[in-house]
């Protein structure tokens, strides 16, 4: 197992357009997590599932965000209509237990929006 | 309105020396405590943590001391050295979550 895996590394994408982006984890890790990072900003916590169930999900994050995680394996985060705010390091993390155990990232997706 | 902060953008510190960053955090309920360092191009890695029943803990070359009553926590590393170099974020975890700081950047120089 080489860690988590996010696809793909790069998205450049027209505003307005949908994308979507996976996350591979650790395949014994039970729990996935999404955050998203500005440049200046540390990671913001967008959304996380403990297997298939998505437990919380930020208030910040806008009905044009859906995230899944089918048979709690690999995930999906998608962005409908996407907008230039939206430009950011998108960050994929799993964990064998809560967020106190420490998490291994992988190495994100920059979203460019133009 | 940033719960978890880290004042310092950066930090130039030679090798063989003392690095410590800073962090400060306002939320009181706040109870447990991870550091991560991030490298280019790469995620972040969990580094070490701490919980509010401590306000010390070691690992190797690293350390943590939290101030709850000043609601301030630090990293020590010693000594320094150039691998070292990276953004080193301070965390909360907040009903299975964490919230970051802006992070501070660390050049150890020769």
């Amino acid at each position: 197992d080489t860690g988590v895996s996010q696809n793909p590394r790069h998205k450049i994408t027209k505003r307005g357009q949908n994308v979507t982006f996976r996350c591979d984890p650790i395949s014994e890790h039970n729990r996935l997590y999404w955050y998203r990072q500005t440049l200046g900003q540390g990671p913001e916590f967008l959304t996380y599932f403990q297997n298939e169930a998505q437990l919380e999900k930020s208030r910040l994050l806008s009905d044009r965000f859906s995230a899944e995680r089918p048979k709690g394996s690999f995930s999906t985060l998608e962005i409908q209509r996407t907008e230039q705010g939206d430009s950011a390091m998108y960050l994929c993390a799993s964990s064998i237990g809560d967020s106190r155990e420490g998490y291994t990232f992988g190495s994100g997706t920059r979203l460019t929006v133009v | 309105d940033q719960q978890v902060k880290q004042n310092s953008p950066s930090l130039s510190v030679q090798e063989g020396r003392i690095s410590i960053l800073n962090c400060d955090y306002t939320n009181s309920m706040f109870d447990y405590f991870l550091w991560y360092k991030k490298y280019p191009a790469e995620g972040p890695t969990f580094l070490i943590s701490i919980s509010s029943i401590k306000d010390k803990n070691e690992d190797g070359r690293f350390t943590v001391f939290l101030n709850k009553s000043a609601k301030h926590l630090s990293l020590h590393i010693v000594p320094s050295q150039p691998g070292d170099s990276a953004v080193y974020f301070c965390a909360a975890e907040d009903t299975d979550k964490l919230i970051f700081g802006t992070g501070t950047r660390l050049q150890v120089f020769p």
